[in-house]
């Protein structure tokens, strides 16, 4: 199958900075990206869908000022949590979707694990 | 919402099969059935799809009842590895199908755990 990486795999900040993730498709160009995350023990969430070159479409409740998305290129997507809180905590997983002939493949990333102390 | 239930947690002794079910009794004609499972602090990993017809794959079979409001996902002969989340969505995958949502969206799925 396609291969998702995301980069950092785990990382540590400090209350009021901000955290840059990377998402990557490595082996096919992703005409859409998704970023999820996922508290401890509860299911996924969506947070956001991007398409490339064009804005990220946030779902209800999820503040776009403080998730910047940019998918700058059909490989790559980032996602940003500016002025992290504690409260932001959590397992990030982005996704990449592609289009194999007349139907959709999604992929996901290994996540990224944020500690914001 | 997600548009599936699954039992919220199952036991299966290491080398039998795993049975898992879905019930998906609003699925849509253009809808198929995705599996996909988490192993801790991983990102999700598919499974298998189908949409009516019994599935195969070198992981695990699908079998989809001749309704389609209901699935049960096959893992023949489980190993510890196989302990993880297992979640069951509904989803339009065909492009230009119709109504309906591309989006994978999770509910709780089922948590297998693989006894030695």
């Amino acid at each position: 199958g396609a291969v998702v990486s995301q980069h950092p795999s785990r990382v540590i900040c400090k209350s009021g900075t901000s955290v840059k993730i990377e998402c990557r498709s490595l082996d096919f160009q992703a005409t859409t990206m998704f970023w999820y995350r996922q508290f401890p023990k509860k299911s996924l969430m969506l947070m956001a869908t991007s398409n490339e070159g064009s804005k990220a479409t946030y779902e209800q409740g999820v503040e776009k000022d403080k998730f910047l998305i940019n998918h700058a290129s059909l490989t790559l997507s980032t996602l940003t949590v500016t002025s992290a809180h504690p409260e932001d905590s959590s397992f990030y997983i982005c996704s990449a979707r592609r289009l194999a002939g007349q139907f959709y493949e999604q992929y996901f990333g290994p996540g990224t694990r944020l500690t914001v102390t | 919402d997600a548009k599936t239930t699954q039992p919220p947690s199952m036991d299966c002794a290491e080398g039998r099969a795993a049975n898992l079910p879905c019930n998906h009794s609003t699925i849509s004609g253009n809808e198929y059935v995705y599996w996909y499972r988490q192993i801790h602090s991983q990102g999700p990993q598919y499974i298998i799809h189908g949409l009516k017809n019994n599935e195969t794959n070198e992981m695990a079979s699908l079998i989809i009842t001749e309704d389609r409001k209901s699935s049960t996902l096959i893992l023949p002969h489980a190993t510890l590895r196989d302990t993880a989340v297992y979640y069951c969505i509904v989803r339009v995958a065909r492009f230009g199908s119709g109504a309906g949502s591309y989006q994978l969206t999770f509910g709780k799925g089922t948590k297998l755990s693989v006894i030695p």
